[in-house]
């Protein structure tokens, strides 16, 4: 069955853009989650949403939002962005229940020059 | 929230020599999940503990969960070069209204393998 898919799988973009990330998950996983890996940060949460409804949210700062649609798909869009913001931006998608793992999606390789 | 701390944060060893990882919480788990991330890649699920003293095994990697699962670790009996990558053991926050949560990443335990 297909994975978990992310487009596009890298992006050049400028200070002061914004960028939209986009995450397709497997067929049935309802539950999809965000994840900005940097080498310094490591893998850091950034929000899960379940049934077109945010769930929950790390600790980054309002220029990341996100939304999921009635077919689980997920977009995440990053405004104003910093140099920082420079990372691999990975989605994970999960049945709801005990004993399910995460699948993750190649990621997104975001650089902002 | 949940925190593990996992050791040891590097581990280099010679293809075919053992390697453990371990990972500690200061509070009960109510499971464990592993995560293994190969350099260039994404983490992948290699497997969920739930039961206290639970031993899992595949292939040459063993997982075992702490009788009062606080801890766990993963045991890979005579690495291969395939086995290099980054081990992860992050606990679920859980989130509300029946969603799955989400992994708290740590470090991790980076394992180079050398031929």
């Amino acid at each position: 069955k297909a994975g978990v898919t992310q487009t596009p799988r890298y992006l050049i973009k400028t200070r002061g853009q914004q960028v939209t990330l986009s995450c397709s998950p497997i067929s049935g996983h309802r539950s999809v989650s965000w994840y900005q890996q940097t080498p310094g940060q490591g893998l850091q949460f950034l929000f899960e949403y379940f049934s077109e409804t945010q769930r929950n949210k790390g600790n980054f700062p309002g220029r990341f939002s996100g939304r999921q649609f009635s077919n689980s798909r997920s977009e995440m869009n990053v405004s104003t962005l910093e140099l920082g913001d420079s990372a691999l931006y990975l989605c994970a998608s999960s049945l709801v229940g005990a004993g399910y793992g995460y699948t993750f999606g190649s990621g997104t390789r975001l650089t902002v020059v | 929230g949940q925190q593990v701390m996992q050791i040891p944060q590097y581990q280099h060893v010679q293809e075919g020599e053992d390697f453990t990882t371990y990972c500690n919480s200061s509070t009960t788990l109510s499971n464990i999940q592993w995560y293994k991330q190969r350099p260039g890649g994404h983490p992948v699920f290699l497997i969920q503990l739930v039961k206290s003293g639970e031993v899992k095994k595949q292939k040459r990697l063993t997982f075992q969960f702490g009788e009062a699962k606080k801890n766990s670790s993963l045991h890979i009996t005579a690495t291969q070069t395939t086995d290099v990558g980054t081990y992860f053991c992050p606990p679920i926050s859980p989130s509300y209204g029946g969603s799955q949560g989400n992994l708290i990443f740590g470090k991790g335990t980076k394992l180079s393998v050398k031929p």
